[in-house]
């Protein structure tokens, strides 16, 4: 079975620093993909970056880039320079046949 | 592209009644998914189809949910004899029928039971 675990309810950055949101996840599979998906408050879900299992480097998208430690079970989000836009619910997702979320956590950007 | 449509965006209605969503995928996406979101909580699977075919259901997904993609392009998730705890968020999302493709979601649709 696979478990995404986001440990951190909320997080508070000011804008123009950069973030880390935490994401570790637990499976059996050797071949899996993880996605990082964005919530703002009017509800649609966003997709930001993908990472597959057997990719050599870590993904980077723009302001995004995924902090992948494989031995770790760790796919931490960092978001670079934040802006007053970046403030929403972020999830970590795992595919199997479908997507797995964790919690999410909650990233406010301040002034 | 034109995204992926849910229709209608808010329903409201009371315990008992029958509810019908609608989604509309991105045209070229074969693999169409539902999920639920409840308040503070991520998204949970519903089902998933590939084309025409229900390829997988939810134990969260009781009898008294019926999903149909009867020509492989739109879908409908049916909810009879509504309860409390269906109050949700119904999201529909769909996928290029590829390993790990990113799945693209709807707005969702709000249901809200009295």
């Amino acid at each position: 079975a696979q478990k995404i675990t986001q440990t951190q309810p909320g997080m508070f950055v000011q804008e123009k620093e950069a973030v880390t949101l935490d994401c570790t996840y637990d499976t059996s599979d050797p071949s899996y993909g993880l996605f990082w998906y964005k919530q703002p408050s009017s509800g649609e879900m966003i997709f930001l970056i993908y990472q597959g299992s057997y990719d050599q480097q870590n993904a980077t998208e723009g302001r995004y880039s995924l902090n992948f430690q494989k031995a770790r079970k760790s796919a931490n989000l960092v978001i670079s320079a934040s802006q007053l836009g970046d403030s929403a619910m972020y999830f970590c997702a795992m595919m199997g046949y479908a997507l797995n979320f964790g919690k999410g956590t909650s990233l406010l950007v301040t002034p | 592209d034109t995204g992926v449509s849910q229709d209608p965006r808010h329903k409201i209605t009371k315990r008992g009644q029958n509810v019908t969503f609608r989604c509309d995928p991105i045209s070229e996406h074969n693999r169409l998914y539902w999920y639920r979101q409840t308040l503070g909580q991520g998204p949970e699977f519903l089902t998933y189809f590939q084309n025409e075919a229900q390829l997988e259901k939810s134990r969260l997904l009781s009898d008294r949910f019926s999903a149909e993609r009867p020509k492989g392009s739109f879908s409908t998730l049916e909810i009879q004899r509504t309860e409390q705890g269906d109050s949700a968020m119904y999201l529909c999302a769909s996928s290029a029928d590829t390993h790990n493709q990113p799945q693209h979601f709807g707005d969702g649709t709000r249901l809200s039971i009295l």
